[in-house]
């Protein structure tokens, strides 16, 4: 079935660093790929997607490249700041399921030192 | 525009107990979803529902039951509280179904504990 395997966290940076998160995914069809990011004490919201092969999706500083010959949509920022810190959760959707199925990763939770 | 609103943000139950989660929005999305998230693991769908009157079991519904009487309002019942069902509980909305990756918006969650 289809699985999403995210970097082990946690993570702590100091502000300004580079910011790279895995996320491997195995799926039977071509999926769409998500990164949800959960600020503290609220629910998960979405903050970019792609839906096919090479595609960039960006928000806020933050991209990911959907790469389908490695199978990857690894998750970076340029300069990371405070207000990054939160948990970071790689999901795919797989037009072959038949629901309204999200399969998510783990989550990675970040921590931005001042 | 209070988006997806879950009630209550804690609660503890003894083994057996039962009780019902609540989660409306107010964005007439037609797709509604019940997830749960275990430590270290990544979020599992319990129940979903495309529309009034119509749900259906996600990859782990044992043990919960869900009505949707109004677009609004997405209830999931816990009938007799089991320590494994201790966890934190999403109800999610979303305008299009899945096969459009329309984004999901969640409520901030329901912390359950079961002793």
């Amino acid at each position: 079935g289809d699985s999403v395997t995210q970097m082990e966290g946690p993570v702590t940076l100091s502000e300004e660093a580079f910011l790279t998160i895995n996320c491997t995914y195995t799926a039977t069809g071509y999926p769409s790929l998500f990164w949800y990011v959960q600020y503290p004490g609220e629910g998960l919201q979405l903050l970019l997607k792609a839906t096919k092969a090479d595609d960039k999706g960006s928000n806020k500083g933050f991209e990911a490249t959907y790469r389908k010959e490695t199978t990857s949509f690894h998750l970076e920022k340029g300069s990371v700041q405070v207000s990054d810190s939160a948990v970071y959760f790689c999901a795919l959707s797989d037009p072959n399921f038949g629901n309204e199925k999200l399969t998510f990763g783990t989550g990675t939770r970040l921590t931005i030192i001042p | 525009n209070a988006g997806v609103t879950q009630t209550p943000k804690f609660r503890i139950l003894k083994i057996g107990q039962s009780m019902t989660l609540q989660c409306t929005q107010d964005m007439n999305h037609n797709y509604m979803y019940w997830y749960r998230q275990d430590p270290g693991m990544g979020l599992k769908l319990i129940y979903y529902s495309v529309g009034a009157g119509i749900t259906d079991k996600g990859e782990v519904p044992n043990g919960y039951n869900v009505s949707r009487s109004t677009t609004e309002d997405f209830p999931l019942r816990l009938e007799l509280a089991a320590p494994s069902q201790t966890s934190v509980y999403f109800c999610a909305s979303s305008y299009l179904p899945r096969t459009y990756n329309s984004p999901l918006h969640f409520g901030n969650g329901t912390r359950l504990t079961v002793t």
